[in-house]
């Protein structure tokens, strides 16, 4: 069975880099024509979108996070991640790791205090 | 970017009521629209994807219908564990996006 687990620090300085993987278990990240994208959610608000990357490596990053966000697939791990570069107290947040639309990971809260 | 508007932000509902919560899309988005449920605490949980499409395992009184710009969740006859907030979520065109949310509290 398909199961999503993202796993990093807690807790983040400002300024610096934010470091997030998901551990893809039950499915090669590399088999069938999937997508693998994080979301986040700051604490009492909505979803917001940050990016996704193909089974090609193709990818696509929200624009408002784009300049600092960087997507990618561990193909020897089965695993992909986030980096969130110059991250602020905005980036504060829960952060989903997701396959294409329907399976999400549990989420893993992330904040940025110095 | 396609912004999506969910009506109403709040619904207080008791069992065995039907539930309609609308989303509509500033443009055209045919049938990538997808939704769903979260509890307090936990991760989003896919009801209906691609407008329509049921998933294994969701109770069928979920139901999507819809296309293009206006969309609709119902839920047949709500029962106690469906409280909740309900989010769409378009991905027809990058960036994808989510709706503000709709609540839905039993009475």
């Amino acid at each position: 069975q398909l199961q999503l687990q993202e796993s990093g620090p807690g807790l983040v300085k400002p300024s610096e880099t934010l470091s997030l993987t998901c551990a893809v278990s039950g499915v090669s990240i590399t088999s069938g024509t999937y997508y693998w994208g994080w979301s986040r959610q700051p604490p009492g608000k909505g979803l917001e979108w940050i990016g996704v990357i193909y089974y090609s490596g193709t990818t696509h990053y929200n624009p408002s996070l784009e300049s600092r966000v960087t997507i990618s697939l561990d193909t020897s791990k089965n695993q992909f991640s986030l980096k969130l570069s110059s991250v602020t107290a905005a980036d504060t947040a829960v952060y989903y790791c997701a396959r294409n639309v329907e399976i999400w990971g549990q989420g893993t809260m992330v904040t940025v205090s110095s | 970017e396609i912004v999506l508007t969910q009506s109403p932000d709040f619904q207080s509902v008791t069992p065995e009521e039907k539930v309609t919560i609308t989303c509509r899309a500033s443009q055209n988005i045919g049938s990538n629209l997808h939704w769903y449920q979260q509890k307090p605490d936990q991760s989003p949980k896919i009801l209906i994807k691609y407008a329509s499409q049921s998933i294994l395992g969701v109770p069928s009184r979920f139901s999507g219908s819809g296309s293009g710009t206006d969309f609709t969740l119902t839920i047949n006859s709500l029962e106690a564990e469906d409280a909740a907030t309900y989010y769409c979520h378009q991905s027809s065109s990058s960036p994808w996006t989510f709706g503000q949310g709709t609540k839905v509290e039993i009475k």
